[in-house]
């Protein structure tokens, strides 16, 4: 099924190990996001990506790392974790080809704990 | 840049009720607006969005969200809630020309039996 995959869905991180959040998605998207979402306060945007090759910084990038090297693969790095990256991942991708604008579509999450 | 707020952050109602959930948004460029709905340990599904022309947007689940552009509002309604509309919704707002989106804090509607 066309869509976003992330993995892994679950993780536990000892403080200072460093990790990849995979995510791909299959419908030639060009522009990807990372987002957490901690209680009450929303989702967050981490990095995005408007092609392949290209990123930038959202509202809260320190810690995390990405890059775009295909169309379809956007992982997020975790340089070297601490307690306060502890959240629910989302990579979304979304597509305004033809003129089309779409909405995002989500992958499923990844649920991340750092002790 | 843009920012939304969602001044609710539960609303409960009872079944068969009506129901709005209010989402106000602040931006100096035209913007999209969107709805999504997050259920438990799931992630977002998009409701419904405005682009452009008619204010009354129709979404799936029998949503429905009416922009307003003097009050800078985008209010989601539903005029009868079932259970299974139990779940998380958020407002989110995406500036014209650019990708970035900006998410609300968002509403939990409990839906009561």
């Amino acid at each position: 099924n066309a869509g976003v995959t992330q993995t892994p869905k679950f993780q536990v991180l000892k403080t200072g190990q460093s990790m990849t959040l995979q995510c791909a998605q299959d419908m030639n998207h060009e522009y990807m996001s990372w987002y957490r979402q901690d209680p009450g306060m929303g989702l967050r945007l981490i990095h995005y990506s408007v092609g392949a090759g290209i990123t930038d910084q959202g509202e809260v990038p320190n810690g995390y790392n990405v890059s775009r090297s295909t169309t379809e693969d956007f992982p997020l790095r975790l340089l070297s974790a601490a307690p306060s990256q502890t959240s629910v991942y989302f990579c979304a991708s979304s597509t305004s080809t033809g003129g089309v604008i779409g909405g995002y579509t989500f992958g499923s999450g990844t649920r991340l704990t750092v002790v | 840049a843009q920012s939304v707020t969602q001044l609710d952050s539960q609303v409960p109602v009872f079944e068969e009720a009506p129901v709005e959930l209010r989402c106000n948004y602040s931006s100096s460029v035209s913007v999209y607006l969107f709805w999504y709905v997050q259920y438990p340990n799931q992630g977002l599904q998009l409701l419904l969005k405005y682009l452009s022309g008619s204010t009354l947007v129709k979404g799936i689940n029998g949503f429905e969200a009416e922009f307003n552009k003097s009050q800078t509002s985008f209010h989601l309604r539903k005029p009868s809630v079932h259970i299974s509309d139990t779940a998380e919704y958020f407002c989110a707002v995406r500036r014209v020309g650019y990708q970035k989106v900006t998410f609300g804090t968002g509403t939990k509607l409990q839906v009561i039996p």
